[in-house]
């Protein structure tokens, strides 16, 4: 397997516009995490799937953010409109039955 | 989930031992101590969990304390590529099914 493969590597994008982050999981794993990474706050866990059902998205910063999971192989990380603050490496990781972590190489934001 | 205390940095001599602690003195029965680490600019890695009893893989050792309340990563051979951050999380698996990471350990390795 190739391991969960993110997309893109890294984006630039202008304050206002939408970014959407893609993350491929792991087949056969069920269940999905996407964090963010910034020196100040370091990991933090955004929201999780089960089944492809969204569990706990107690760590999305606001309304700006969304995610969704159509199918058990592909997962989206929304954000419109985008602001320079959330500029940092978000990262998608997959697991069976919540066991070990696989996470992805995660994508590179900056919000101009 | 219970919280867990690692000191910010560690330093380490290459082809040495690198022992990481980790105080989860809040621990409960059904939580599991995992451990991960990430390499700069990468993402986080699994390297081990355990429940109770000490645990081995390739990678390194866990050793839990008989009271649960702190635990030990071992790597037994150092080398340059094992510099990271490493990452000390409880997580109780059947209620809780998130994985919150904390600041971790910085281990430099040394030559």
């Amino acid at each position: 397997d190739a391991g969960v493969i993110q997309s893109p590597r890294h984006e630039v994008t202008e304050m206002g516009q939408e970014v959407t982050l893609r993350c491929k999981p792991i087949s056969g794993h069920d269940y999905l995490f996407w964090y963010r990474q910034t020196m100040m706050r370091g990991l933090e866990l955004l929201i999780y799937f089960n089944n492809n059902v969204p569990i706990d998205d107690s760590g999305m910063p606001e309304d700006r953010f969304s995610a969704k999971m159509p199918n058990a192989s592909f997962s989206t990380l929304k954000i419109q409109p985008s602001e320079p603050r959330d500029s940092a490496v978000y990262f998608c990781a997959s697991s069976f039955t919540s066991e070990k972590l696989f996470f992805g190489s995660g994508t590179q934001l900056s919000v101009l | 989930d219970a919280k867990t205390t690692q000191p910010p940095s560690m330093d380490c001599a290459e082809g040495r031992a690198a022992n990481l602690p980790c105080n989860h003195s809040t621990i409960s029965g059904n939580e599991y101590v995992y451990w991960y680490r990430q390499i700069h600019s990468q993402g986080p890695q699994y390297i081990i969990h355990g429940l109770k009893n000490n645990e081995t893989n390739e990678m390194a050792s866990l050793i839990i304390t008989e009271d649960r309340k702190s635990s030990t990563l071992i790597l037994p051979h150092a080398t340059l590529r094992d510099t990271a951050v490493y990452y000390c999380i409880v997580k109780y698996v059947h209620n809780n099914n998130d994985m919150r990471f904390g600041a971790g350990t910085r281990l430099t390795v040394k030559p």
